[in-house]
C-alpha cells in the first residue's frame, strides 16, 4: 500500500526565512504528486502537482516542489514565506494507473506557523 | 465553473442516529471521492466513485457507505452514529482521478453529540 510521510509536524518561522517541508512516499510504481494547503477554516487548496516532465514544478503563491525519483521524495519549499502563509500543508500521492487510481493518499500534515 | 459544492456545512447529531451528506461535482467530473477529516487522524480515505460504481473503497466500517448519481452526484451515508465520528467530511471531485487532479469542496462538519 501506498504511504506518505511528512517529517515535520509543526514549523514556526519568521517572515521572511525561507521554507522548505519534507514528503516522502513509499509505493513501486508511477505515481502523481500534489502538495495542498488548507488556511484557517478554509478548504484545500491545490498548491501545485507533479505528473511527469520537469522534476522541478511551480505553484501558485511562490510555492515550489522538486520530484527526486531516487529519494521517493516531493519536497515543499518557498524562499521567503510571509505572515499569510501561515496554514496546515498536506503532501499527497495516488497511482498513475491501477485499482487505486482515483485514491489520493495523504501525508499527516504540517502545521506552518509564520510569526510577522 | 462552479466548484465542488458539499451540502450541508453543519451538522449536529446525536449518537445512534443517522446522517446523510451531499456532493455536488464539479461539471463534467466523473469521479468523486470522500475523505474523513480528524486532528488526531488526519485525512482518511473513505470511498471513491467513478461513474455510479465504486472504484475504491477505504478501511472504515460498514456503517459509512456511498452512492454516485447518473449526474455524478455524490451522497454519503453513516448509520448509528457515534462520538468519533465527528470530524470533517470533504469530497473531491476529479475528471477521471489519476493525474487529472482533484478539487475539494468546502467539506461538512460533523458533530456527534
Amino acid at each position: 500500500a501506498q504511504s506518505v510521510s511528512q517529517h515535520n509536524h509543526h514549523v514556526i518561522l519568521s517572515e521572511a526565512a525561507s521554507l522548505e517541508l519534507g514528503c516522502n512516499y513509499s509505493y513501486g510504481g508511477t505515481v502523481n504528486l500534489f502538495w495542498y494547503v488548507q488556511y484557517p477554516g478554509q478548504h484545500l487548496q491545490l498548491l501545485l502537482k507533479y505528473f511527469s516532465g520537469d522534476p522541478l514544478v511551480k505553484g501558485i503563491k511562490g510555492f515550489e516542489a522538486e520530484f527526486i525519483k531516487s529519494k521517493f521524495s516531493f519536497n515543499l519549499r518557498k524562499p521567503s514565506v510571509q505572515w499569510s502563509d501561515t496554514a496546515e500543508y498536506f503532501c499527497a500521492v495516488n497511482a498513475d494507473r491501477g485499482s487505486t487510481l482515483g485514491r489520493l493518499y495523504f501525508g499527516r500534515g504540517t502545521q506552518l506557523t509564520v510569526w510577522p | 465553473k462552479a466548484g465542488v459544492t458539499q451540502t450541508p456545512r453543519y451538522l449536529i447529531k446525536t449518537r445512534g442516529q443517522q446522517v446523510t451528506l451531499s456532493c455536488s461535482p464539479i461539471s463534467g467530473h466523473r469521479s468523486v471521492s470522500w475523505y474523513q477529516q480528524t486532528p488526531g487522524q488526519g485525512l482518511q480515505f473513505l470511498f471513491e466513485y467513478f461513474s455510479e460504481t465504486q472504484r475504491n473503497k477505504g478501511n472504515f466500517p460498514g456503517r459509512f457507505s456511498g452512492r454516485q448519481f447518473s449526474n455524478s452526484r455524490s451522497e454519503m451515508n453513516v448509520s448509528t452514529l457515534e462520538l468519533g465520528d465527528s470530524a470533517l467530511y470533504l469530497c473531491a471531485s476529479s475528471l477521471v482521478g489519476g493525474n487529472y487532479g482533484y478539487t475539494f469542496g468546502s467539506g461538512t462538519r460533523l458533530t456527534v453529540v
